[in-house]
Order: structure tokens, then C-alpha cells, then sequence
């Protein structure tokens, strides 16, 4: 594809729901990252996935928040027993490789929950 | 840990006006910086990089030259345009070696709006 994808584009879920985010980067990219934007405030890093290497999970905010990529294909960000507090847009970035800074960004998911 | 302050806006300008964004951080080492864009209903662009001090990144007439002295990357444009107006977001990269070192670290954003 051109770009990193993501789906849906906007989820209105309720509180305690389950939510899943997908994303699909450009072709090749190694590296993955999630990040997540709260109204008003600046993006906030939430996992990074690089290759096949254990993926870093030090920016998830709780563990109702998990995350998987299956190689070097798509991933999904789930979020467990939702929160208003988790309503933002989640936003998925790819890059070449781990040495390439330079990282592209999806569109993002608008997450509302009620 | 890294961080990065920019200032706050709405900034509004008029067209053909001389722009400057600042952006200040934190950081152990030496990380990489950057300037990202997003224009409204779009995702979020690289606008310009630089990897190490004193190095100008320019793209679009923009400009952002990394001062390790001063810990800063100020964005500037001399003539901006009606289609500048979107939302800047300063960001870094790296700094140390470790876990995890290259994810961006993102200012809060500044709303820019040119007009005619």
C-alpha cells in the first residue's frame, strides 16, 4: 500500500467494552510503534514493535491495554473494560528499520467511549 | 526521562508574515529532532529533521536548526501562506541507548492559522 492504514477510522464503544485498533504499515517496515493522542495534549508513546524482537510495552498505561503484531505485518491494539478516559485518537506509525528515524504515520482511530 | 516543550498557540498570522515556533527539550545524549505537520483532516507529515548539532533542516521554506547549547529547535518560516495553516508538533528521537529509545517524544502542539 501507499501509507500506513488504519481501521476503523471512528469507534464509539461503551464503558467496559472491549476495543480493537488495527493497523496496517507500509510494506517492509520493520518497525512499528502505537502511539495515542488525548484531547489537548501531545502524542503520548504507547508500544514499539520491531522485527521479531520482544516488543516494548514501557508507554502502555495499564494493562487493559495489549498489543500484537504477528511479524512484520499488521497489528492490533486492544483495549480491555474501556474507560472514558481512553477516548482519544490512537495512532500507528511505521519505519524502515530501527536505525531509520524517520517514522510515517496512519490517519489514526477516534476512540469515544460513552 | 525526554521531553519537549513548544509553545503554546493559537498562533495567527497574517499572510507573508514571518513565523517562529519554539521548541525546547530534555534529553540524555544525543537525539535526533524533528518537526512534524498536520494539516487539517490529514495525518500526521514529517516536516524537517536534523540528526545532530548544528545541523539545519529545511523542507517547504521552513527551517529548524538543532542548538545543543541551548537545547532548542525553533521552527521558522519568512513568508508564510494560507495553506501553512495546520497543527506543528516538535518532536525527538533517541538520546540513549536502551529499550525503546526511538519512539518520538512530542511537544503538545501549535495550532497555526494564516490568513489572507
Amino acid at each position: 500500500g501507499a501509507g500506513v492504514s488504519q481501521s476503523p477510522s471512528n469507534k464509539v464503544t461503551e464503558k467496559g467494552k472491549d476495543v480493537e485498533l488495527r493497523c496496517d504499515p507500509i510494506s517492509g517496515h520493520t518497525a512499528l510503534y502505537w502511539y495515542r493522542q488525548r484531547l489537548g495534549q501531545g502524542l503520548e508513546f504507547l508500544i514499539y514493535f520491531q522485527g521479531n524482537s520482544a516488543p516494548d510495552k514501557s508507554g502502555l498505561p495499564s494493562d487493559r491495554f495489549s498489543a500484537e503484531r504477528t511479524g512484520e505485518s499488521v497489528s492490533t491494539l486492544t483495549i480491555q473494560r474501556t474507560q472514558q478516559e481512553d477516548s482519544a485518537v490512537y495512532l500507528c506509525a511505521s519505519s524502515l528499520s530501527q536505525g531509520a528515524y524517520e517514522q510515517y504515520f496512519g490517519p489514526g482511530t477516534r476512540l469515544t467511549v460513552t | 526521562g525526554n521531553s519537549v516543550t513548544q509553545m503554546e498557540g493559537p498562533v495567527t498570522l497574517s499572510e507573508e508574515a514571518f513565523l517562529t515556533i519554539n521548541c525546547t527539550y530534555t534529553a540524555t545524549g544525543y537525539p535526533s529532532l524533528f518537526w512534524y505537520v498536520q494539516y487539517p483532516g490529514e495525518g500526521l507529515q514529517l516536516l524537517l529533521k536534523a540528526t545532530k548539532a548544528d545541523d539545519k533542516g529545511s523542507n517547504k521554506g521552513f527551517e529548524a536548526t538543532y542548538r545543543k547549547e541551548t537545547t532548542s529547535f525553533h521552527l521558522e518560516k519568512g513568508s508564510v501562506q494560507v495553506s501553512d495553516s495546520a497543527v506543528y508538533f516538535c518532536a525527538l528521537s533517541g538520546g540513549y541507548s536502551g529499550a525503546g529509545s526511538y519512539q518520538l517524544t512530542f511537544g503538545k502542539g501549535t495550532k497555526l492559522s494564516v490568513i489572507p
